[in-house]
């Protein structure tokens, strides 16, 4: 199985801010990785797939990359709406899908 | 649009037994995969199983094998989740999602149906 760890677990920032959060696989999933942004009581949505491709719809503030074992996903300018936690999945290799444990985004 | 809806959660005391289904709609059901993924309160995700579009394929986290068996009808648009002898930890909120074009990407979800273990 491959474990995806997220970093930081909280990342507090203020709207205007740029935020980088960090997924790291325990072994290479070349560039099958996937964000995925979450809001209390919402399921999650897709951001990102392909680890750098942006999913219909979404902001072009939101920004992935990486390939192998390390990834990035940046938010070049928080808006009120993006405060919400952040999960990373790889699908290079599954059964089963994993995700990591999430990067939660709050307000400073 | 795709529309994936759960139901069959509930309250249910540790040993029994419980079944999910997920009712889909604005897509060609027959034509795709389906997933379950819960989330603990409070907590991340995780997946839980995989049912291929015609059945041939069937797939189940390690945390529940043995205790779960995931099955569909395509001529009611439907995906069910029979849970057997359910624990504590395994109360979550369940959701079923569905891939997009690439295998293993979840671009569409329900909204969960939440699942709680308890005596």
């Amino acid at each position: 199985e491959i474990v995806m760890t997220q970093s930081p677990a909280t990342l507090s920032a203020s709207p205007g801010e740029r935020a980088t959060l960090s997924c790291r696989a325990s072994q290479s999933v070349s560039d099958n990785l996937a964000w995925y942004q979450q809001k209390p009581g919402q399921a999650p949505r897709l951001l990102i797939y392909g680890a750098s491709t942006r999913a219909t719809g979404i902001p072009a503030r939101f920004s992935g990359s990486g390939s192998g074992t390390e990834f990035t996903l940046t938010i070049s300018s928080l808006q009120s709406e993006d405060f919400a936690v952040y999960f990373c999945q790889q699908y290079n290799h599954w059964p089963p899908l994993t995700f990591g444990g999430g990067t939660k985004v709050e307000i400073k | 649009q795709v529309q994936l809806v759960e139901s069959g959660g509930g309250v249910v005391q540790p040993g029994g037994s419980l079944r999910l289904s997920c009712a889909a709609s604005g897509f060609n059901f027959r034509y795709y995969g389906l997933h379950w993924v819960r989330q603990a309160p409070g907590k991340g995700l995780e997946w839980v199983a995989f049912i291929s579009y015609d059945e041939r394929s069937k797939y189940y986290t390690d945390s529940m094998k043995g205790r779960l068996t995931v099955s569909r009808d395509n001529s009611k648009n439907t995906m069910y989740l029979q849970m057997d002898s359910l624990k504590a930890d395994d109360t979550a909120l369940y959701f079923c999602a569905r891939r997009g074009e690439i295998f293993g990407l979840l671009n569409y979800w329900g909204q969960g149906i939440p699942v709680t273990v308890s005596s």
